[in-house]
C-alpha cells in the first residue's frame, strides 16, 4: 500500500525557512517522480514542483510563484522527499501535500494528508 | 503562465447526470495535456479519479468518466450519489508545468 507522510509544517515568521519532509513507503521510491502541491485556506489546488528520480536524470521545474526561494530534493537512501522553503511569504500559508504515482512518468496518482504551514507576524 | 478554468459550481439531481469541463487558456484541451481529475471532500486530501484523460484508477466508481470535448477536458458524472458532492479540480500538463484549474463545487440536490 503506498503511503506518504507529511511532517514539518509549523508557525513561522515571513522571510524565515522551513524544511518539510514526505516519508513514501509501499512503492519504489527509487524510481518514482515526487510532487508538492499546495492548497492554501478555501482556496484551489496549486502545483509547486517536480523532481524526477535520479535514473531520470533528478531535474526539477518549480512553478513560478516559488521558483528561486522553494528548493525540492529527494533522499533515497531514506525514501524521502524534501521541501526546503526559504524567504517565506504570507502568501505561502497553505497545506502541503507531497504526491507520487507508480506509473512512470507521472506524480499525481497517490496523495499525503498534507502539512500545514503558517507564515504570520 | 497558462490558465486552467472551470466551472466554479454546478447541482446535479440523485440519479442525474453532470459534466464538468477544463479548459485552457493556451488553446484547445489534447490528450498531450495528460488532463487528470481529482476529488475533495471537506478536510479530506484530494483523490485522484481521472489519469491521462480517460483511465480510471482501481477505486474510481465506474460512474465517472473523463473524456475530450468540444476542446477541454471533460468528467461526466452518471448516476449521482450524495457522497459524489465534492470539490473536483483538474489538472493540465504544460511542458514543465503543471496548472490546476479553480475547481468546481459540485452539490447533488
Amino acid at each position: 500500500e503506498v503511503q506518504l507522510v507529511e511532517s514539518g509544517g509549523d508557525l513561522v515568521e515571513p522571510g524565515g525557512s522551513l524544511r518539510l519532509s514526505c516519508a513514501a513507503s509501499g512503492f519504489t521510491f527509487t524510481n518514482a517522480w515526487m510532487s508538492w502541491v499546495r492548497q492554501a485556506p478555501g482556496k484551489g489546488l496549486e502545483w509547486v514542483g517536480r523532481i524526477k528520480s535520479k535514473t531520470d536524470g533528478g531535474t526539477v521545474d518549480y512553478a513560478a510563484p516559488v521558483k528561486g526561494r522553494f528548493t525540492i530534493s529527494r533522499d533515497d537512501s531514506k525514501n524521502t522527499l524534501f521541501l526546503q522553503m526559504n524567504s517565506l511569504r504570507t502568501e505561502d500559508t497553505a497545506v502541503y501535500y507531497c504526491t507520487t504515482a507508480k506509473r512512470k512518468y507521472s506524480t499525481f496518482d497517490y496523495w499525503g494528508q498534507g502539512t500545514l504551514v503558517t507564515v504570520s507576524s | 503562465q497558462a490558465v486552467v478554468t472551470q466551472e466554479p459550481s454546478l447541482t446535479v439531481s440523485p440519479g442525474g447526470t453532470v459534466t464538468l469541463t477544463c479548459d485552457s487558456s493556451t488553446g484547445a484541451v489534447t490528450g498531450g495535456h495528460w488532463p487528470y481529475w481529482f476529488q475533495q471532500r471537506p478536510g479530506q486530501a484530494p483523490k485522484t479519479l481521472i489519469y491521462d484523460t480517460s483511465n480510471k484508477h482501481s477505486w474510481t466508481p465506474a460512474r465517472f468518466s473523463g473524456s475530450l470535448l468540444g476542446g477541454k477536458a471533460a468528467l461526466t458524472l452518471s448516476g449521482a450519489q450524495p457522497e459524489d458532492e465534492a470539490e473536483y479540480y483538474c489538472l493540465l500538463s504544460y511542458s514543465g508545468a503543471r496548472v490546476f484549474g479553480g475547481g468546481t463545487k459540485l452539490t447533488v440536490l
